[in-house]
């Protein structure tokens, strides 16, 4: 199958600083991009949809000044996460899709700890 | 707007039972539904992919069956190890690539 590659798997940072999360699919062109945020316990929300060359598009309740979506190619996309909070900490996933796949191939997650 | 249950949300089972995970969604207007299976603190390993048209899938243990008009799905799992043992998430398609999942099923399977 198909594979998507997701770093960091684990980032700790102070509050108030930036935070990079990249995913790339490694042998497909991605045309869609999916991120994904998981708390403890709870299944995955959908933050944002990104299609390759488009501005993101965001789930209702999601701030698209914090979390910064770029997919400039068709093999990464990335999220940034901007003056983190504590609240922000959580678990992002990305998935990846292309012409023709009827699967969604996921990231292996990065867990994100703001102190 | 489409809602995805999942029952139970635990379940503990000795080695070698076989056993039934349960999903359920609102709207029946699905493109396919998947299952995955997710290790603490890891990303989602694809198990099995049923089409909106199809009634059940087969993976080695694993059995999916779908029941689309009636916005129900199963994930049968013979001969239960505990290597099994981890979250299983549901995952209804439907405009777009968009997924919905539900909350998943925490699977232990004790020696």
């Amino acid at each position: 199958g198909a594979v998507v590659s997701q770093h960091p798997s684990r980032v700790i940072c102070k509050s108030g600083t930036s935070v990079k999360i990249e995913c790339r699919s490694l042998d497909f062109q991605a045309t869609t991009m999916f991120w994904y945020r998981q708390f403890p316990k709870q299944s995955l929300m959908l933050m944002a949809t990104s299609n390759e060359g488009s501005k993101a598009t965001y789930e209702q309740g999601v701030e698209k000044d914090k979390f910064l979506i770029n997919h400039a190619s068709l093999t990464l996309s990335t999220l940034t996460v901007t003056s983190a909070h504590p609240e922000d900490s959580s678990f992002y996933i990305c998935s990846a899709t292309g012409t023709g796949y009827e699967k969604l191939f996921f990231g292996s997650g990065t867990q994100l700890s703001v102190l | 707007k489409q809602e995805v249950t999942q029952i139970p949300a635990a379940l503990s089972v000795p080695e070698g039972e076989n056993l039934v995970l349960n999903c359920s969604f609102t709207d029946s207007a699905i493109y396919n539904l998947q299952w995955f299976r997710q290790d603490p603190g890891k990303g989602l390993t694809s198990l099995l992919l049923i089409q909106s048209s199809q009634r059940e899938q087969t993976s080695g243990r694993l059995n999916a069956s779908l029941d689309k008009s009636s916005g129900r799905s199963t994930l049968y799992i013979a001969a239960s190890q505990p290597g099994d043992s981890a979250t299983y998430l549901c995952a209804v398609r439907t405009s777009g690539s968009r997924l919905t999942f539900g909350e998943g099923t925490q699977l232990t399977v004790n020696p």
